[in-house]
């Protein structure tokens, strides 16, 4: 069965540092990985996506996220945090073979000034 | 352009009441989602379409719940004799291909069941 796992239900960062959003997944075949983010009062955005290739992928408003197969893991990173960042980001996981998507439970993230 | 649009916004039903929910994917989008997200919790999915297929409905929780797409562009969600349990936002997606590799996501429907 596929599985996404969120660790931390929140991140704390200050402006100017670099974030880091984690998640590990688990499915039976190859992954598609996604990253979303939900800003207050908006629906959930797209910001990037691993299919297949290079395992550093890059996406929306500077934001990255490695795919690590012998950690089933694809961290959200960015090198340096923005006040505007402050949002809640999921990360979701689909098996190759089907079109079932499976969401995180979400992390909260707070850069301050 | 229009991005994904959802009906109504909000709705409260009495429990066992039927309610309808709506979704306008974007125009050409092959690919269709719904999700229920219960609060404080991401989405959980319910059912994909390409085009006028139900190619999965494993999400659905019970046979309350019903989902077409019969033109291959809108679609509805039914939910029958609704329970307290049904109480969620439902979100629905859309995506261009059938890889349905990006999803662009509606507003949601808020479903109070009282």
């Amino acid at each position: 069965a596929q599985s996404v796992a969120q660790p931390e239900d929140q991140v704390n960062v200050a402006e100017g540092n670099p974030l880091t959003v984690k998640c590990t997944y688990s499915v039976s075949g190859n992954p598609y990985l996604f990253w979303y983010v939900q800003y207050p009062n908006r629906g959930l955005q797209f910001l990037l996506k691993y299919i297949t290739g290079d395992n550093l992928v890059k996406g929306s408003y500077g934001f990255e996220a490695e795919f690590n197969k012998s950690q089933t893991s694809f961290h959200l990173k960015k090198p340096s945090a923005l006040v505007s960042d402050s949002a809640l980001y999921f990360c979701a996981v689909r098996d190759t073979g089907g079109f079932k998507t499976i969401f995180g439970a979400g992390t909260r993230l707070f850069v301050k000034a | 352009g229009a991005g994904v649009s959802q009906s109504p916004r909000y709705k409260v039903a009495k429990r066992g009441q039927d309610v309808a929910l709506r979704c306008d994917p974007i125009s050409g989008h092959v690919s269709l989602f719904w999700y229920q997200q219960a609060l404080g919790q991401g989405p959980e999915f319910l059912t994909y379409f390409q085009n006028e297929a139900q190619l999965d409905k494993s999400g659905l929780p019970s046979d309350r719940f019903f989902a077409e797409r019969p033109e291959g562009s809108v679609s509805t969600l039914k939910i029958q004799r609704t329970q307290q349990e049904d109480s969620a936002v439902y979100l629905c997606a859309s995506s261009l291909g059938t890889s349905a590799y990006e999803q662009y996501f509606g507003p949601g429907t808020r479903l109070t069941v009282t």
